[in-house]
């Protein structure tokens, strides 16, 4: 199986502040990745497929960078709604793996 | 409006067997690609399996491989999780995604969970 490393797996940050989480993979993937938000007790969000494809409805200060076995995603500009937890996953081969996942929490 | 609601979850003890649904509206189903995502208590997401839009095609992680079997009835807009053999790390909420046309798709819409707990 692919396995994907996120980092860091926690932050702590304030509104307003640019952050960037990162995503390694075990092998290339080439862009078959996705971001993910998730809030307590919620499903999971897609942010961000095929690496840096924002998708519909999701804010412009989410982007995601990257291609083969490194990859970020990066908040622009940190708002309240904005802390959750973020995973990674990639969609290249099958089991299609999450990474360990990111908090984001406030300072 | 895209919806995918899960049901079927609960108590099971270990070693028991229990059948996830997975209902879904408000989008031609029998097109895309479906999933089953898990997440233990307090733990990340887990793959769990997927299948083809028209169910010839199923895969598995390595930690159900060979105890959960995924199916899909096109004609009730249907997928289900038969889960057999299950042990304590079983035990998770079970979301459904729902995935594209494409094999390697993103996941764009998620059912809102269904707990099951393996305990005796």
């Amino acid at each position: 199986d692919i396995q994907l490393t996120q980092s860091p797996s926690f932050l702590s940050a304030s509104v307003g502040d640019r952050v960037t989480i990162t995503c390694r993979a075990s092998q290339g993937i080439g862009s078959y990745l996705a971001w993910y938000q998730q809030k307590p007790g919620k499903a999971p969000k897609l942010l961000i497929y095929a690496a840096s494809t924002l998708q519909s409805g999701v804010p412009s200060r989410f982007s995601g960078s990257g291609s083969g076995t490194e990859f970020t995603l990066t908040v622009s500009s940190l708002q309240p709604e904005d802390f959750a937890t973020y995973y990674c996953q990639q969609l290249r081969i099958f089991p299609f793996t999450f990474g360990g996942g990111t908090k984001v929490e406030i300072k | 409006e895209v919806q995918l609601v899960e049901s079927g979850g609960g108590l099971v003890q270990p070693g028991g067997s229990l059948r996830l649904s997975c209902a879904a509206s408000g989008f031609s189903f029998s097109t895309y690609f479906m999933h089953w995502v898990r997440q233990a208590p307090g733990k990340g997401l887990e793959y769990v399996s997927g299948i083809s839009s028209n169910g010839a095609s199923t895969n598995y992680a390595n930690s159900v491989k060979g105890r959960f079997t995924l199916s899909r009835d096109n004609s009730k807009n249907r997928i289900y999780l038969q889960m057999g053999s299950l042990r304590p790390e079983d035990m998770a909420v079970y979301y459904c995604a729902r995935g594209g046309e494409d094999l390697f798709d993103y996941f764009d819409y998620w059912g809102q969970g269904i707990l099951v707990t393996v305990s005796s």
